[in-house]
């Protein structure tokens, strides 16, 4: 268990609606990054948030969006949804600002749209 | 950009015996961070072992150990002692803190089969 949570584990959608993921970081981690991995595109980044401020955007489509709440959780708003937007989104962890950039990963939300 | 290559989509290897697999990734930069993930089939992303390119000395971690070559800009992992246990994806993934972010660029790894 890394200490991060990711709701929900599996969500079915239709084309065209809009969904949040939600991820909590470990116990004190202030650095929440997201990730897509699908079957075409690997594993990618898409954004990065410290401490409520978003600090890098990757590969994220404009119709994403992210936030990053004063309780450090974090919420992947996706809208407009495609049926290539399916794929596994996982949020990872980590506080190199305590000297230890190693990113602890949740486990993932498996995103379907129909 | 940083780009990072696997060039073994599979691999396979016998219980009990040795199996390294490639990584090569292309960077100007001097700080960097390399690491390997293992991803089995439950789909959780674990981290296996990490490199910094400061440190000349091959980093290792029980039957996990690296052959880190910066000048070839190699990073290659091999496991020891095979287990059923370690069948999964592998990913290696380079990181350099730019601008104050850490995010990870991935290969588009490697799936390792272990056969009992």
């Amino acid at each position: 268990d890394s200490g991060v949570t990711q709701t929900p584990k599996h969500l079915i959608t239709a084309t065209g609606q809009r969904v949040t993921l939600r991820c909590s970081p470990r116990s004190g981690d202030l650095s929440v990054y997201w990730y897509q991995q699908s079957l075409d595109q690997g594993l990618q980044f898409l954004i990065h948030y410290y401490n409520g401020e978003e600090r890098a955007k990757g590969n994220i489509l404009e119709r994403f969006s992210a936030q990053q709440f004063p309780d450090l959780h974090s919420e992947l708003n996706l809208s407009s949804l495609e049926l290539g937007d399916s794929a596994l989104y996982f949020c990872a962890s980590s506080s190199p600002d305590r000297g230890n950039n190693e990113q602890f990963f949740g486990p993932g939300t498996r995103l379907t749209v129909l | 950009a940083q780009t990072v290559t696997q060039s073994q989509p599979e691999m396979s290897v016998q219980e009990a015996e040795t199996v390294t697999l490639s990584c090569t990734y292309d960077t100007s930069e001097n700080n960097y961070y390399l690491f390997w993930y293992k991803q089995p089939p439950s789909r959780q992303m674990i981290l296996v072992i990490r490199q910094e390119a400061y440190k000349q000395q091959n980093a290792t971690e029980n039957r996990f150990s690296v052959n880190f070559q910066k000048a070839a800009k190699s990073f290659s992992l091999k496991i020891s002692d095979s287990q059923l246990g370690d069948t999964a994806m592998y990913f290696c993934a380079f990181m350099t803190p730019g601008a104050g972010s850490y995010q990870l660029t991935f290969g588009k790894g490697t799936k390792l089969s272990v056969i009992p």
